[in-house]
């Protein structure tokens, strides 16, 4: 268990629909990262957030947004759902302002499907 | 352009093998940091090792190590003694320090099939 706790495990919506993910990062951490993993494109990175501050974007669709809150957990919104948005978003966190060797630990993942 | 470069898809290993996974690199930033992570079937992505840039010494954890040759920005994945649970599909990962962005890029990913 990486402590890093992320709902819905699956999630399935129809098109055009707006649907939020939850991440709780481990106990500490700052720092919370949000990756989409599909077939075609692989493990993308889209956003990052560091103690409440965006810290760098990735490929993050502007049909997506994410923040995170006071109490560090972290939510991202995909709106206006495509069939292409189907697919397994992380969330990880890593403890520290950003040392090298900090390993990001990952949840397990929201599952999402769009039919 | 591609910062991280897996060109195994898909790998068989013989149980108690060693398989070696090969990931390459780009980067100009001096100072970077290089991850393998571990995703089984279940889907949840374990980290593995950790090799730092100014790191004199190939890191090793257990079962795992990582063959850093940095003047070829490699930095292969050594499985030694293959066990069935690693099966899974292995991801090479990159960090940076560039402009304080601490993002993981990750390679394509490689499959592990371990055979009885």
């Amino acid at each position: 268990d990486s402590g890093v706790t992320q709902t819905p495990k699956h999630l399935i919506t129809a098109t055009g629909q707006r649907v939020t993910l939850r991440c709780s990062p481990r106990s500490g951490d700052l720092s919370v990262y949000w990756y989409q993993q599909s077939l075609d494109q692989g493990l993308q990175f889209l956003i990052q957030y560091y103690n409440g501050e965006e810290r760098a974007k990735g490929n993050i669709l502007e049909r997506f947004s994410a923040q995170q809150f006071p109490d560090l957990h972290s939510e991202l919104n995909l709106s206006s759902l495509e069939l292409g948005d189907s697919a397994l978003y992380f969330c990880a966190s890593s403890s520290s302002s950003g040392a090298m060797n900090t390993e990001a630990f990952f949840g397990q993942g929201t599952r999402l499907t769009v039919v | 352009a591609q910062k991280i470069t897996q060109t195994q898809p898909g790998m068989f290993v013989q149980e108690k093998e060693a398989v070696t996974l090969d990931c390459t690199y780009d980067t100009s930033d001096p100072s970077y940091g290089l991850f393998w992570y571990k995703q089984p079937s279940s889907g949840e992505m374990i980290f593995l090792i950790y090799q730092g840039s100014y790191d004199q010494q190939n890191a090793t954890e257990g079962r795992y190590s990582l063959n850093f040759q940095k003047a070829r920005k490699s930095a292969n994945l050594v499985i030694s003694a293959s066990q069935l649970g690693d099966s899974a599909m292995y991801f090479c990962a990159m960090r940076e320090a560039t402009f304080n962005d601490y993002k993981l890029s990750f390679g394509a990913g490689t499959t592990v099939t371990v055979r009885a």
